[in-house]
C-alpha cells in the first residue's frame, strides 16, 4: 500500500532557529513529491519536486528530493512567528498520462515561539 | 480573484440529511480533485475529474456519496443520509493536465467544514 510517512509530527522551536522537516514515501509509479503548508484553512503550495538532488528554495524555504532513497526534506531558516502551521508532505503517484492521486503524510505542527 | 472557490464554507446538518457542496475551480484548470480532511490527518483523495469525466473514485466514496461536473468547470459533491462520521473538511484542489511531462501542481479551494449532529 502507498503511504506517506512525515517526521516529527509536532516541533517547538524558537524565532531565528533552523528546521528539518521529513519526509519519505513507499509510492508505486512515483510522479512527484510537493510540499504544502497549511494553517487555519487549506493547503497553500510550497514546492514541487519531480528529480533527485535539485534543490528548490523559495526565501527562507528550501527542499531537496532523494528518489533512491525515497524521502525529501523541507528547510526554513531564520524560523519566524509567521512559519507556525502544519507543513504537509504528498506525492504523486500515476500511469503515464492518467491522473495522479496525491497521497498526503500526516503532516509536521511547526510552533515558532518568540 | 483567480483561485479556487468552494460553497459554503460552513455547513452543519442533522443526521439523515443530504447536503451538496460546490466547487469552482481555477477556469483554465481541467483536472479537479476531492479529497477529505479530519483533524490531524492529512487529506485524502476521494475523487477526480478530468474535464466532465470522473475518471476514479476512492474507496472512501461510499455510495452516499456522488460527484459531478456536468460541464466540465464547477463540480459538486453530495452526501446522501449523512452521518456522523462524515464531519470533515472537504477540500476541491484543480489542475492542469497540459503541461507535459510528470507532475503537476493541485491548488486547493479554502474547504467546506461539515459537521454532522
Amino acid at each position: 500500500e502507498d503511504k506517506v510517512v512525515q517526521s516529527p509530527l509536532s516541533l517547538v522551536v524558537h524565532e531565528g532557529d533552523t528546521v528539518t522537516l521529513n519526509c519519505s514515501y513507499e509510492v508505486t509509479n512515483f510522479r512527484s513529491l510537493l510540499w504544502y503548508k497549511q494553517e487555519k484553512k487549506a493547503p497553500t503550495f510550497l514546492f514541487m519536486l519531480t528529480s533527485s538532488g535539485i534543490e528548490k528554495k523559495s526565501g527562507r524555504l528550501s527542499s531537496i528530493l532523494d528518489k533512491k532513497e525515497l524521502f525529501s526534506i523541507l528547510n526554513i531558516t531564520a524560523t519566524q512567528t509567521g512559519d507556525s502551521a502544519v507543513y504537509l508532505c504528498a506525492v504523486e503517484a500515476g500511469y503515464g498520462g492518467s491522473q495522479g492521486n496525491l497521497i498526503f503524510g500526516k503532516g509536521t505542527k511547526l510552533s515558532v515561539k518568540p | 480573484d483567480t483561485g479556487v472557490s468552494q460553497d459554503p464554507r460552513h455547513k452543519i446538518t442533522k443526521r439523515g440529511q443530504n447536503v451538496t457542496f460546490r466547487c469552482d475551480p481555477i477556469s483554465e484548470h481541467n483536472r479537479l480533485y476531492w479529497y477529505r480532511q479530519t483533524l490531524g490527518q492529512g487529506p485524502e483523495f476521494l475523487t477526480y475529474f478530468q474535464n466532465e469525466a470522473q475518471l476514479e473514485k476512492s474507496r472512501l466514496l461510499s455510495d452516499r456519496f456522488s460527484a459531478e461536473r456536468p460541464k466540465g468547470s464547477f463540480s459538486t459533491l453530495e452526501i446522501q443520509r449523512t452521518e456522523q462520521g462524515d464531519s470533515a473538511m472537504y477540500l476541491c484542489a484543480s489542475s492542469s493536465s497540459w503541461t507535459s511531462g510528470r507532475g503537476e501542481t493541485q491548488y486547493f479551494g479554502p474547504g467546506t467544514r461539515l459537521l454532522v449532529l
